[in-house]
């Protein structure tokens, strides 16, 4: 079964860091880009960061360049989301998804994201 | 940014209904558009891709059209399990974005 299954969420005070984990399995890990999409409560959805399949191509969202970092983990079949200088705006249920991938001009792009996993809460408050 | 718009905001309607959602994109996104599904307390679902191609495993009744800037999302005959938050996204250029959600339930 294709399923991605996310950790490391809970309760950090404004300023502090925190790593989330996904962990994927049923497809081979390292042929998509994989990416972080974010829910506050109550709201819609924020899509927050990709990664290409060899991380050699990342990309952010502006309100969490320069504070967040994602990384992949081929071999152990896990993305990572690295997240510093938490404030209040980032507390969401954090989900880990997988890019369909398209095939374009011999490049693969990322495309809808197909596969989501069921979240993980992140709450930012003193 | 690609700004999505979503029309309307809420909807009710009945069982067997047809129910039409609109999604607009501020500049021309080609066919680059999903729809995901969302039920409450739960993980979004992807319906449909490149505007108008059903995903696999997802029941006939929804169905996607539209190009360049005007997508519409259809749903043939409403059934009970369709309630949920329907919302667009867009993945033709950085930063991807999503439409503010349509919420369905049933009249």
């Amino acid at each position: 079964e294709v399923q991605l299954v996310e950790s490391g969420g809970g309760l950090v005070q404004p300023g502090g860091s925190l790593r989330l984990s996904c962990a994927a399995s049923g497809f081979t890990f390292s042929n998509y880009w994989m990416g972080w999409v974010r829910q506050a409560p109550g709201k819609g959805l924020e899509w927050v960061a990709n990664i290409k399949q060899d991380g050699s191509e990342k990309y952010f969202v502006d309100s969490v360049k320069g504070r967040f970092s994602i990384s992949r983990d081929n071999a152990r079949y896990s993305l990572h989301l690295e997240m510093n200088s938490l404030r209040a705006e980032d507390t969401a249920v954090y989900f880990c998804a997988r890019g369909q991938g398209l095939l374009i001009s011999g490049q693969i792009y990322p495309g809808a994201f197909d596969i989501w996993g069921q979240g993980t809460m992140v709450t930012v408050s003193s | 940014d690609i700004q999505m718009t979503q029309s309307p905001s809420t909807l009710s309607a009945s069982v067997g209904d047809r129910v039409t959602i609109t999604c607009r994109a501020s500049q021309s996104i080609s066919s680059w558009l999903a729809w995901h599904q969302q039920k409450p307390g739960k993980a979004p679902k992807l319906l449909i891709y490149k505007a108008s191609t059903l995903e696999s495993g997802v029941p006939s009744r929804f169905s996607g059209s539209g190009s360049g800037t005007e997508f519409t999302l259809t749903i043939s005959s409403l059934q009970p399990d369709d309630c949920a938050t329907y919302y667009c996204q867009q993945y033709d250029s950085y930063p991807v974005t999503f439409g503010p959600g349509t919420k369905v339930d049933i009249k």
